[in-house]
């Protein structure tokens, strides 16, 4: 079944701590997407990628670094540098189109 | 002005009644218009895409006002189910690339026994 996993589902990391979150899709999508979702809160938009190799800051980038290697993985690193990482992060792909867009369950980031 | 923009609410409504939400977008060249549904602590969901036309989807019903810049979700006869956020979703076709998804804050609805 297609679809996009982020791993993993619950993730703590110590002040100063850069941690990785994964974000993989088997959709042939060629957009992806990182948000943010603090409690309450909408959804905040920290990259965004249209095409391998490529991608682009959103509104909340500091703190933040993506990379895309492959079409199908796009993972956010957050850095020490970023100063309140607790959230939700969810990840999401859509076709180039514009078409909906499929969310992975999501990473819940605690700091410890 | 934000890109897209959403009364937070919440609402609260009773069982049976209909409710309405609004969301504005400021980008005239938006594309593409969506109404997510967002449960507590889970992942966004698709509700339904929004066309000109208008569509339908059994109590749902979304509109699209492009001369006004404006998405619309009516929902009749609501059940306690209904409860969650909602979250209007645009995309812009930008020129020189730079498409992207652009949320709206997200209206909160609780219905009520």
């Amino acid at each position: 079944d297609g679809g996009i996993t982020q791993s993993p589902k619950y993730l703590f990391r110590k002040e100063g701590q850069n941690v990785t979150l994964s974000c993989e899709q088997n959709l042939n999508h060629d957009a992806m997407y990182w948000y943010r979702q603090d409690p309450g809160q909408g959804l905040r938009l920290i990259y965004y990628s249209q095409i391998v190799n490529d991608f682009q800051k959103g509104d909340i980038a500091e703190g933040y670094s993506v990379s895309r290697e492959k079409k199908e993985s796009f993972p956010l690193t957050v850095t020490s540098a970023q100063k309140n990482p607790t959230a939700f992060y969810l990840c999401a792909s859509t076709d180039i189109l514009g078409a909906e867009a499929f969310f992975g369950q999501g990473t819940r980031l605690t700091v410890v | 002005r934000k890109e897209v923009e959403q009364d937070p609410g919440p609402f609260n409504v009773p069982e049976g009644a209909t409710v309405a939400f609004n969301c504005t977008y400021s980008n005239s060249a938006s594309q593409s218009f969506f109404w997510y549904r967002q449960d507590c602590r889970k992942e966004p969901k698709l509700l339904m895409s929004v066309y000109s036309s208008g569509n339908e989807d059994g109590r749902f019903t979304a509109q699209l006002n492009r001369a006004s810049q404006y998405i619309s979700l009516l929902i009749r006869d609501s059940k306690l189910s209904d409860s969650a956020t909602y979250l209007c979703v645009v995309y812009p076709i930008l020129t020189g690339g730079g498409n992207k998804l652009t949320f709206g804050t997200g209206t909160q609805l609780k219905v009520e026994l």
